[in-house]
């Protein structure tokens, strides 16, 4: 059974940074593309990035270019998420997501609050 | 970026048939794809690559179209499908549609 399990989520401080982390069991994650997917509080769905196979290639949406990082490590199935100069506009859930042209598997997601 | 334009929110009885459109504003092959999601829930895959119906959904639902044009469709609608149903495209990077909220009548 395919299971992905985001953390490292909560608050805060506008500026700051948050690691958030995706333990990926039940497939060969070293196989597939993931990707980071966010949603704001009552609003829609919205793709934020993604990383090929072995992490040399990575997609971003362009409001997070440069203030966020996606990596994996293949050895312990995990992805990550390096956020950066967070804005309050970042506050969302996010979820962990395996790509395959479409999101076909998705993590219970994390919550992610840029206040003061 | 590609907008994906759906309809909006739609009120239904269970026995009913509904079909849900994404307009997208430019051609997306049919890289098109739909998910569900109930509240406090993570999205679910349901139809992949415009009609392909994913593993274990159930053959109520189904998808069609292609280039801009594309309709989901639940035949017969369950109370157990009241959710928020989103577009995906991943012709051109990947973008959202607002999603199309079913209600019961």
């Amino acid at each position: 059974e395919v299971q992905l399990v985001e953390s490292g989520g909560g608050l805060v401080q506008p500026g700051r940074s948050m690691k958030l982390s995706c333990a990926a069991a039940g497939f060969t994650f070293s196989s597939f593309y993931m990707a980071w997917v966010r949603q704001a509080p009552t609003k829609g769905l919205e793709w934020v990035a993604s990383i090929s196979t072995g992490g040399g290639n990575t997609y971003y949406r362009d409001s997070v270019k440069g203030r966020f990082t996606i990596s994996r490590d293949n050895a312990k199935s995990i992805l990550y998420l390096q956020m950066d100069s967070l804005r309050s506009e970042d506050t969302a859930s996010f979820y962990c997501a395996r790509w395959y042209n479409y999101f076909d598997y998705w993590g219970q997601g994390v919550m992610v609050t840029v206040s003061s | 970026d590609t907008v994906l334009t759906q309809s909006p929110a739609l009120a239904v009885s269970p026995g009913e048939r509904v079909t849900i459109s994404c307009r997208a504003s430019e051609s997306v092959s049919t890289l098109m794809h739909w998910y569900q999601q109930k509240p406090g829930q993570q999205p679910k895959l349901l139809i992949y690559k415009a009609s392909n119906l994913e593993s274990g959904v159930p053959a109520r639902f189904s998808a069609s179209g292609s280039g801009t044009d594309f309709t989901f469709t639940i035949d017969p609608v369950e109370a157990d499908d009241i959710a928020t149903y989103y577009c995906h495209q991943s012709w051109n990077s990947n973008t959202f549609g607002a999603g199309t909220k079913l209600e019961l009548k």
